[in-house]
């Protein structure tokens, strides 16, 4: 079956640790995405890649890097600088990165709570 | 900048009680307007796009419908299996800035 998987399900940081999360597709997609979901807020875009080896900031970057080495795959690294990362994180894809009308399929989510 | 806000911020129905829920967007140039469903604990689930003010679609008992400036999403007796938060997002500039609005959260009583 063809989807997005996000790997762990939950995942807990010790303040100071930089930890990664997981984002795989195998859509074929060109564009993924990483977002931050908190409470009575809308997703937020932290980073989004339209192809291979490039990708850019979204509105909360801060705290946060990515790599898109591969086409199938989008990792996220909380670093320690990020203050508050305790939220819901994820990750997205569309068929095409600069084409119009695509809809984003969303993988199952991670949740990450610092303790 | 770019802004998507939803309204109610919850809306509590029984089960066959018809209702509407609301996504103002404000935006440069609309290239695509998205409804997804989420449940709790769960990623969003694509429900519709819509591109063009006057444009309909329909899906079982959905219905979403898209203005100048707003969309809605018409609920048709309501089941409670239709409990989840629904998502508002526009996309004006060819998938490189998704907006996302807060959602509606709607709760269906048997």
């Amino acid at each position: 079956d063809g989807g997005i998987t996000q790997s762990p399900k939950y995942l807990f940081r010790k303040e100071g640790q930089n930890v990664t999360l997981s984002c795989e597709q195998n859509l074929n997609h060109d564009a993924m995405y990483w977002y931050r979901q908190d409470p009575g807020q809308g997703l937020r875009l932290i980073y989004y890649s339209q192809i291979v080896n490039d990708f850019q900031k979204g509105d909360i970057a801060e705290g946060y890097s990515v790599s898109r080495e591969k086409k199938e795959s989008f990792p996220l690294t909380v670093t320690s600088a990020q203050k508050n990362p305790t939220a819901f994180y994820l990750c997205a894809s569309t068929p095409t990165g600069y084409s119009s009308y695509n809809e984003q399929f969303f993988g199952p989510g991670t949740r990450l709570t610092v303790l | 900048e770019d802004q998507v806000t939803q309204s109610p911020e919850a809306l509590r129905l029984q089960e066959g009680e018809s209702s509407s829920l609301n996504c103002s967007y404000t935006v440069s140039g609309l290239r695509g307007l998205f409804w997804y469903r989420q449940d709790p604990g769960k990623g969003p689930e694509f429900l519709f796009t819509l591109y063009s003010a006057g444009e309909e679609k329909e899906k079982e008992r959905l219905k979403a419908t898209l203005t100048k400036k707003e969309s809605f999403l018409h609920i048709t007796a309501p089941k409670p299996e239709d409990s989840a938060t629904y998502l508002c997002a526009v996309d004006d500039n060819y998938g490189q800035n998704f907006v996302f609005g807060p959602g509606t959260r709607l709760s269906v009583l048997p």
